[in-house]
């Protein structure tokens, strides 16, 4: 357990619904990262936040993903009109901003389903 | 061609065998380079940062080969608990936050 927790950590949904997740990052690390994980893939990066600032969003983020950390503390993955493909690990993971790349530490993930 | 490549695997092999991964890479502004397993439906975890220098942490060994963009890991007297997906990682070139990993390879010690 690395201190990283994440919930739900299933959620089967319908096409079409939207779904919201939730990570709470070790309590000290600024950072806090998304990331998402199909099988037989490594995790492909979402975004990242540096204390409540997104500092960075990859292009595989489309217009129906968002994510928010207001207080710096938790953040939350939203999924808007969720599509198969959307289906996959949705992993969290958090860090101390030291360094270029400093360790990150996942949580157990979100596994989405949609249906 | 893809940003951070692995050996597909699987590689299977005896306990107390040595075994190698290889891994390029194709940004050469990457700086961060890493290592993490992940075990069967467990999240990925950090197992060594690579330094150009080489570092070796007990059974384990990374390389690192700017000129070439390739990352090496080596595993000596393989154990049963050695078993997992193991991903090479680097930073996006300029990115302080982006890690891109490879797909993995898959080891599996027998006994």
């Amino acid at each position: 357990d690395t201190g990283v927790s994440q919930d739900p950590r299933h959620k089967i949904t319908k096409r079409g619904q939207n779904v919201t997740f939730r990570c709470d990052p070790i309590s000290e690390h600024n950072r806090l990262y998304w990331y998402r994980q199909t099988l037989g893939q490594g995790p492909e990066f979402l975004t990242y936040f540096q204390n409540e600032a997104q500092l960075e969003k990859s292009r595989l983020l489309s217009d129906r993903f968002s994510a928010e950390r207001p207080k710096g503390s938790f953040s939350t993955l939203e999924i808007q009109r969720t599509e198969q493909g959307d289906s996959a690990m949705y992993l969290c993971a958090s860090s101390l901003a030291l360094g270029l790349a400093p360790e990150q530490f996942f949580g157990p993930g979100t596994r989405l389903t949609v249906l | 061609r893809k940003e951070v490549e692995q050996d597909p695997g699987p590689f299977n092999v005896p306990e107390g065998a040595t075994v190698a991964f290889n891994c390029t890479y194709s940004n050469s502004a990457s700086q961060s380079f890493f290592w993490y397993r992940q075990d069967c439906r467990k999240e990925p975890k950090l197992l060594m940062s690579v330094y150009s220098s080489g570092n070796e942490d007990g059974r384990f060994t990374a390389q690192l080969n700017r000129a070439s963009q390739y990352i090496s890991l080596l595993i000596r007297d393989s154990k049963l608990s050695d078993s997992a997906t193991y991903l090479c990682v680097v930073n996006a070139g300029g990115s302080q936050g982006n890690l891109i990993f490879g797909k993995g390879t898959k080891l599996s010690v027998k006994p």
